[in-house]
């Protein structure tokens, strides 16, 4: 059974570093692109940022780029976001996903609050 | 960035009844489009990518169809558990959503 389970959220100030991680098991992660999906309160769905299978190829959204960093290490199956300078508009759910264009698996989201 | 204009926004309807949600996007994006479901409290799951193929495990009831900028989901015979939120997302380009639409039982 695919997992993926979300971890490292919670209240951060404006300004400050967080880390998310993201352990997959259930399917060989060395070879699938993953990606990060976040959702503020009671809003829609946002692409956040996406990592190739062998991490040679990151890709990220414009308000986020410069500020978070996607990684991977595929000996521990883990998916990784870094997040610095946070904004409150960053405030949101993040969700862990499975895929390259579209997502078929997604983790149960981890909430990153950001707030002086 | 393509934008994706999805209808209705919230939409009530009856067990049984026959479903048909919209998705439009600023540009042809080639059938390059999938549709998730969110149950309240829970993560997104996949119900149907490139347009109209079902994913695993999804009800046949659940159908899409669509080609160049204009796609729907349908929902056929309405159940209860069919209660959500569903989302469009184009992958033509770098991964765009639609606003989603909230589906209730009337």
């Amino acid at each position: 059974e695919v997992q993926l389970v979300e971890s490292g959220g919670g209240l951060v100030q404006p300004g400050r570093s967080m880390k998310l991680s993201c352990a997959a098991s259930g399917f060989t992660f060395s070879n699938y692109g993953m990606a990060w999906v976040r959702q503020a309160p009671t809003k829609g769905l946002e692409w956040v940022a996406t990592i190739s299978y062998d991490g040679s190829s990151t890709y990220y959204r414009d308000s986020v780029k410069g500020r978070f960093t996607i990684s991977r290490d595929n000996a521990k199956s883990t998916l990784y976001l870094q997040m610095n300078s946070l904004r409150s508009e960053d405030t949101a759910t993040y969700y862990c996903t499975r895929g390259l264009r579209y997502f078929d698996y997604w983790g149960q989201g981890v909430m990153v609050t950001v707030s002086s | 960035d393509i934008q994706m204009t999805q209808s209705p926004a919230s939409l009530s309807a009856s067990l049984g009844e026959t479903v048909t949600i919209e998705c439009r996007a600023s540009e042809d994006i080639y059938s390059n489009l999938a549709w998730y479901q969110q149950k309240p409290g829970n993560s997104p799951q996949l119900l149907i990518y490139d347009a109209n193929s079902l994913a695993d495990g999804v009800p046949s009831r659940f159908s899409g169809s669509g080609s160049g900028t204009q796609y729907s989901l349908k929902i056929n015979s309405l159940q209860s558990e069919d209660v959500a939120s569903y989302f469009c997302q184009q992958y033509n380009n770098y991964p765009t959503f639609g606003a989603g639409t909230k589906l209730e039982l009337k």
